[in-house]
């Protein structure tokens, strides 16, 4: 089984700010099968990036994806106060999905 | 667009089987995209239970296969859970989403939380 290891566990920006979030797995990952969700209190996660660089319909283009292989990274480059939640990254391998333990962000 | 709606009892005793349907809308289980399941404990990550297509097939998450069946009734347009055996540890919100082309979850249920408790 392919684990998925996010970091950092949170940060915490102002507006703004430039976010990076890291999602390592421990074997290589078909980009393909590489997708961002954000998930709000409450509600369900809703993709953001899929494809490891492939925004999702209606995401601003201040959301970027990226990486290959093994490390993958989800960019917010102008923070808003609606970027805040908590994002997972998710791949596809030998039949089964997982997902990483996830990167609170919050907007100060 | 597709909408999602998970249905089923909000409270199961421990050793019992938690059982869950996810009604489709908007669009049809008769394609050629798969299913799936995904619980969230509270305060806690996304854990992927397993999927179906719409011919039948399954595929599970390891650490449930043992206790998991997922259906689906092309008929009613929906797909079900069966988790055997519960306990507290299986307290969540379980949602049903799609998947597309295989590579991510582009619709997800509203999400419905699961209690175990005697």
């Amino acid at each position: 089984e392919i684990v998925l290891t996010q970091s950092p566990g949170s940060l915490s920006l102002s507006p703004g700010e430039r976010a990076t979030l890291s999602c390592r797995a421990s074997q290589s990952v078909r980009s393909s099968y590489l997708a961002w969700y954000q998930q709000k209190p409450g509600q369900a996660p809703r993709v953001v990036i899929y494809g490891a660089s492939t925004r999702a319909t209606g995401i601003p283009d201040r959301f970027s994806g990226s990486g290959s292989g093994t490390d993958f990274t989800l960019t917010i480059s102008r923070l808003e106060p609606e970027d805040s939640g908590v994002y997972y990254c998710q791949q596809y391998g030998s039949s089964r999905w997982t997902f990483g333990q996830g990167t609170k962000v919050e907007i100060k | 667009q597709v909408q999602l709606q998970e249905s089923g009892p909000g409270l199961v005793k421990p050793s019992g089987t938690l059982s869950l349907t996810c009604a489709v809308s908007g669009g049809s289980l008769s394609n050629s995209d798969w299913w799936s399941w995904v619980r969230q404990p509270p305060g806690k990550g996304l854990e992927w239970i397993g999927e179906i297509n719409h011919s039948g097939s399954t595929n599970y998450n390891p650490s449930l296969k043992s206790r998991v069946t997922i259906s689906v009734d092309k008929s009613k347009n929906q797909f079900a859970l069966n988790l055997n055996s519960v306990t507290a540890a299986d307290t969540a919100v379980y949602y049903c989403a799609r998947e597309v082309s295989g590579s991510y979850f582009d619709s997800w249920g509203q999400g419905t939380l699961v209690s175990v408790s005697s």
